[in-house]
């Protein structure tokens, strides 16, 4: 089936050091996710691409579809406590009749 | 109140019973799905349903089952668990025509001794 690479698998930083973890596949992808877990909770979406090259923003977040649409990633500027959670990228390919394939996820811990 | 419910949140259980998860919402989307969250592995997709009628197995199937008894519910069943049953279960729903918006409940955690 398709594979989404992700990485790093974990990282730790210290508050306000900026984040970046990416995704790249060997299939091509017409949308590109980012979604957050929180310790507890259920994923919940963070930024949703359509287009290749397009780079988004939402507030201290900014990602990017690849231009080969086979890859995607996310940075997350001046992190704070609550950044910690895991971070899953996850790709759709054609239309919405599509099932999302998910990335193994990033696992965030931010040091105060 | 949440918009995705799942029921219950934690469950300990023996080898060779039979269990069920439930999975409600009131956000009125017509596609649910069952996923799987294993440490290191991400989330893999079990099962999902695009309407009422309409049951299709996901990557991991084997070993489930499920019922869309309606638009708003969706189960998950384990005739009869095993240890390496023992995850994290999450429902998500979506709306037809969307692209890529899962909405997630809080996930149920199983163990299977």
């Amino acid at each position: 089936g398709q594979q989404l690479n992700q990485s790093p698998q974990s990282m730790f930083i210290q508050e306000g050091e900026d984040v970046s973890m990416n995704c790249t596949s060997s299939s091509i992808f017409n949308t590109w996710l980012w979604y957050k877990q929180d310790p507890g909770e259920g994923p919940v979406l963070l930024i949703a691409l359509y287009k290749a090259g397009e780079l988004t923003s939402n507030g201290r977040l900014t990602a990017q579809f690849g231009i080969t649409r086979k890859d995607s990633f996310l940075n997350i500027s001046a992190s704070i406590p609550s950044d910690v959670g895991i971070y899953f990228c996850a790709g759709q390919r054609g239309g919405s009749n599509y099932k999302l394939t998910f990335g193994k996820g990033t696992l965030l811990t931010v040091n105060p | 109140d949440a918009d995705v419910t799942q029921t219950p949140r934690n469950r300990i259980t023996k080898t060779g019973k039979r269990i069920m998860l439930e999975c409600s919402q009131t956000k009125g989307h017509d596609r649910m799905y069952w996923y799987r969250q294993d440490p290191g592995l991400g989330l893999r997709l079990i099962y999902y349903s695009f309407d009422v009628k309409d049951i299709n197995k996901g990557e991991i199937s084997d070993g489930y089952s499920v019922s869309r008894q309606a638009q708003a519910k969706f189960s998950l069943s384990l005739e009869s668990a095993i240890p390496n049953q023992t995850a994290l279960y999450f429902c998500a729903t979506s709306l037809s025509g969307s692209t890529g918006e899962l909405f997630f409940g809080e996930g149920s955690r199983l163990t299977v001794l």
